[in-house]
């Protein structure tokens, strides 16, 4: 597998649960992003965590809270989601040089697959 | 899309035959990567190419960068049954060198 591994697999929330996904990679990256795919979309850029610090938030809702504790783990916190939330998350790694420069290739997880009712 | 475009949307083959896929951008690149995606799994990277790159191999691989078009086409050549998979282009952006921009992505079908 690619290094990335993301839990739990599938989840299944109703709009005023809260849960987590979590992220672990093992390839010693230092960023670590999350991306959204729906149906018939591209996949869609959500958070960046670089040395985590968080440099990204591509003006996502408030009802997604990223969390990244660590450079190998990353969490992404749910909150009262509506259904059109219900969605693939992938979450990514990469490796970023300390000048800044952006080694571009990423390694995804599995993704986690959510469903809101 | 204001991010680009993939084309076909689909494309069913059968074993032995080439794949072709094209993907066309709207912004000036740094560079541009295909990823390939199994059926609700995550993407896997595939190839790289920079944009002072036209063409580059891998395997049955071989991708072509056209700057001034903006466009790029994967061919997988013999295809495999276990080539069916969604591919999708996806590029970094000049002067935006942390975000790859995805395409919306080809299902590709190899019937055996």
């Amino acid at each position: 597998e690619t290094g990335v591994t993301q839990t739990p697999r599938h989840l299944v929330m109703g709009m005023t649960n809260k849960k987590s996904l979590k992220c672990e990679q093992h390839l010693g990256h230092n960023a670590m992003y999350w991306y959204k795919q729906s149906a018939k979309k591209p996949l869609e850029l959500m958070f960046v965590y670089n040395f985590k610090e968080q440099t990204e938030n591509n003006s996502v809702p408030s009802r997604f809270s990223p969390e990244c504790p660590n450079s190998s783990h990353l969490f992404l916190h749910l909150h009262t989601l509506q259904p059109e939330d219900s969605a693939l998350y992938l979450c990514a790694s990469s490796q970023v040089a300390y000048s800044g420069s952006w080694r571009e290739t990423q390694y995804f997880g599995p993704g986690t697959r959510l469903l809101v009712l | 899309s204001q991010q680009g475009e993939e084309d076909p949307q689909a494309l069913s083959i059968q074993e032995g035959e080439n794949a072709t896929m094209n993907c066309s951008y709207k912004t000036s690149i740094n560079n541009l990567q295909w990823y390939r995606q199994n059926s609700g799994r995550g993407l896997v990277h595939l190839i790289l190419i920079r944009s002072n790159e036209r063409e580059k191999h891998s395997g049955r691989l071989r991708v072509t960068l056209d700057t001034s078009k903006k466009s790029s086409s994967l061919l997988i050549t013999a295809s495999r049954a276990a080539d069916t998979a969604s591919y999708f282009c996806a590029w970094v952006s000049s002067g935006s060198a942390r975000q790859l921009t995805f395409g919306s992505g080809t299902q590709l079908t190899v019937l055996p």
